[in-house]
């Protein structure tokens, strides 16, 4: 079984532009989490899907970042315009329905989103 | 809410020797507890889970967490480590009432391995 990938593994752009990161989750997993690591503070939540339809949003840090799930598979993650603050590594994560942390909850290996 | 706390950032400690890696919590309603760690340049892996039971948990690759309800900790254990342990290890939570609830994580703790 395939696990959750992540691409690209490292980006590097400048502040101002544009950066689109994807997470392609477990076939079949219903449940699919962004979740975001800024450089020496803790991972945090950004976002839950539950198919196409955000279950929580609440972590989303403003406007300038839209996640879509189009179809409930893959779900990707813009941020536009780039700020130097929203470098760090973004995790994915997805699970069955009705399933989460405390059973069977897969992590991508994460992008590593630079803004210089 | 719920927050969580890894007292220290880095842990420096000599191969073979033991290890504990500290984890407090605080929640208004009952949690699941979790171990996650991250070797250099992987995704990150679950340790280790308390859902309920026996306090004392085993995880993979040797490790063990106590969960102790009235100090609202979880530390994490290793009675001898290798090389292969250097990593970061994230202590979290999530909620009870929800099964696929989000997680909380700690701040993370990095174990450095001493030759």
């Amino acid at each position: 079984e395939a696990g959750v990938t992540q691409f690209p593994s490292h980006s590097v752009i400048e502040k101002g532009q544009t950066v689109t990161l994807r997470c392609d989750p477990i076939s079949g997993h219903d449940n699919l989490y962004w979740y975001r690591r800024v450089m020496g503070k803790e991972i945090k939540f950004l976002l839950h899907f539950v198919k196409e339809s955000k279950q929580d949003e609440s972590g989303m840090p403003n406007n300038r970042f839209l996640a879509e799930r189009t179809g409930g598979t893959y779900s990707t993650l813009k941020v536009q315009p780039a700020e130097l603050e929203d470098s760090g590594v973004y995790f994915c994560a997805s699970s069955q329905d009705g399933t989460g942390p405390s059973d069977g909850y897969t992590f991508g290996s994460g992008t590593r989103l630079t803004v210089v | 809410a719920q927050s969580v706390t890894q007292l220290d950032s880095q842990v420096p400690v000599f191969e073979e020797a033991p290890v504990e890696l500290r984890c407090n919590y605080s929640s208004s309603v009952s949690v699941y507890l979790f171990w996650y760690v991250q070797y250099p340049n992987q995704g990150l892996q679950l340790l280790l889970k308390y859902l309920s039971g026996s306090t004392l948990v085993k995880g993979i690759n040797g490790f063990e967490a106590e969960f102790n309800k009235s100090q609202t900790s979880f530390h994490l254990r290793k009675p001898s480590v290798h090389i292969s342990d250097t990593a970061e290890y994230f202590c979290a939570v999530s909620d009870r009432r929800r099964r696929d609830d989000k997680i909380i994580f700690g701040k993370g703790t990095r174990l450095h391995i001493l030759p």
